[in-house]
């Protein structure tokens, strides 16, 4: 059960766009389309953000997208705002029926 | 609408026992498989364990396989971490989460969060 590799921090400036990856394995985000962002600001319960790779619940903004191909999944913001500034977890189902999360990226707004 | 709060956090001695509960309302309790998550102070997510519609199918994770159990009462729409042989290690915010009527493939509510803490 190793966490799924996300990289530590990224950045940006309102308006640009920005990618966070998260990398694992054939046993977990290459294995099924269960891949789920989550944002969390500090203090504060996470949120889902995209669910199944590239689904967004209601009343998340359409700037949040998700995508994958092959053992790494990927969410892009696009026009960045103050208040995405937050730490984004990548989660997968596995075919060991777990779940496992991603390491965490501090997103930065610059 | 759908609310989840967590509560039995407390401070406990290494190898003393815990139990927490998350009271669950807004939503029929019994068609959603729920989830315990946890979050060691600075640091990220750690899926802790599952649980079924019914109470039949439960995960756990390594990390505390043999010393977490993970039940419910559906006609209290409650559920809840039995948690024995605490650990330093296990000190965490704890966190309930609902995942869907088949699985924990995506989490779409999340509770505040109850504090444990593991220390002599």
């Amino acid at each position: 059960q190793s966490a799924l590799t996300q990289p530590a921090s990224v950045s940006g400036s309102p308006g640009q766009s920005i990618t966070i990856s998260c990398t694992g394995t054939s046993s977990d985000v290459g294995a099924y389309y269960f891949v789920s962002w989550y944002q969390q600001h500090p203090g504060k319960a996470p949120k889902l953000m995209i669910y199944e790779v590239s689904n967004r619940p209601s009343g998340v903004p359409n700037r949040f997208s998700g995508s994958k191909s092959g053992n790494t999944a990927s969410l892009t913001i696009s026009g960045l705002q103050a208040e995405d500034e937050a730490d984004y977890y990548c989660s997968s189902y596995t075919r060991s029926s777990t779940l496992v999360f991603g390491g965490g990226t501090k997103l930065t707004v610059l | 609408q759908v609310q989840l709060v967590e509560s039995g956090g407390d401070l406990v001695k290494p190898g003393g026992s815990l139990r927490l509960s998350c009271a669950a309302s807004g939503f029929t309790f019994s068609d959603y498989y729920m989830t315990w998550i946890r979050q060691a102070p600075g640091k990220g997510l750690e899926w802790i364990s599952y649980i079924s519609t019914g109470g039949s199918t439960l995960y756990y994770a390594d990390s505390v396989k043999g010393r977490f159990t993970i039940s419910r009462d559906n006609a209290k729409n409650s559920l809840f971490l039995q948690m024995n042989s605490l650990r330093a290690e296990d000190a965490a915010v704890y966190y309930c989460a609902r995942g869907n009527w088949n699985d924990v493939r995506l989490l779409d509510y999340w509770g505040q969060g109850t504090l444990v803490t593991v220390s002599s």
